[in-house]
């Protein structure tokens, strides 16, 4: 079973730019968290979402930011006009849609975003 | 609104010492907390949760918790540190609320495991 699968590992883009991140969760899993990371710094949640749903958005910026979860195909977190100050490792993270809501969050391995 | 203190930024033990990465948090409700790990250049690694029951979590790689609700604490430890568990570590809560399913992360304890 593979894990959580982000791509790019490692994206450039200039000030003015747009960034798109993309993240397949583990198989069988359809809830996805979007979270960024500073340096030095823990991770910030951005957004929650569902097969098409996106459920909790109150960690995304109000703007430039967006992220959705199609019926098929991977989740993705557009970046618009990037900033240098968008410069983070933004983490991607998944859990499977059982009853009880503990369940634990599996990680991606992250994009790195820098922007010139 | 809830939070996650890791009050050290680094912890520095020996190899076959114990080892523990301190952890307190703050919620409105019942908490929901985890440990990860996180090696350099990678994502985060689930280590344990603590969600209802026994206060002592046991986890991967030999990893325990604490949970003491009275302190607001959830210490990770392990009894003989080992140096590939260097690394960087953090606690996360989540108020077990209906609707509550963000993380909250402390900043990172980086652990380093002198041989």
């Amino acid at each position: 079973n593979a894990g959580v699968m982000q791509n790019p590992r490692h994206l450039v883009r200039r000030r003015g730019q747009e960034a798109r991140l993309r993240c397949s969760p583990m198989k069988g899993h359809s809830h996805v968290y979007w979270y960024r990371q500073l340096p030095e710094e823990g991770l910030k949640f951005m957004v929650y979402l569902q097969k098409e749903n996106i459920i909790d958005e109150s960690g995304m910026p109000k703007e430039r930011f967006s992220a959705e979860f199609p019926k098929e195909g991977p989740s993705i977190l557009r970046i618009q006009q990037v900033v240098r100050g968008d410069s983070a490792a933004y983490f991607c993270a998944s859990s499977p849609p059982v009853a009880g809501d503990h369940n634990e969050q599996f990680f991606g391995p992250g994009t790195r975003l820098t922007v010139l | 609104a809830q939070s996650v203190a890791q009050p050290e930024d680094q912890v520095n033990v020996a190899e076959g010492n114990p080892l523990t990465v301190k952890c307190t948090y703050s919620v409105s409700g019942n908490p929901y907390l985890f440990w990860y790990v996180q090696y350099p250049n990678r994502g985060l690694q689930f280590l344990l949760k603590y969600i209802t029951g026994d206060n002592l979590v046991k986890g991967s790689y030999g990893f325990e918790a604490e949970f003491n609700k009275s302190q607001t604490s959830f210490h990770l430890k392990k009894p003989s540190a080992l140096v590939s568990d260097s690394a960087l570590y953090f606690c996360a809560v989540r108020d077990s609320g209906a609707g509550s399913y963000q993380l909250t992360f402390g900043k990172g304890t980086k652990l380093s495991v002198i041989p």
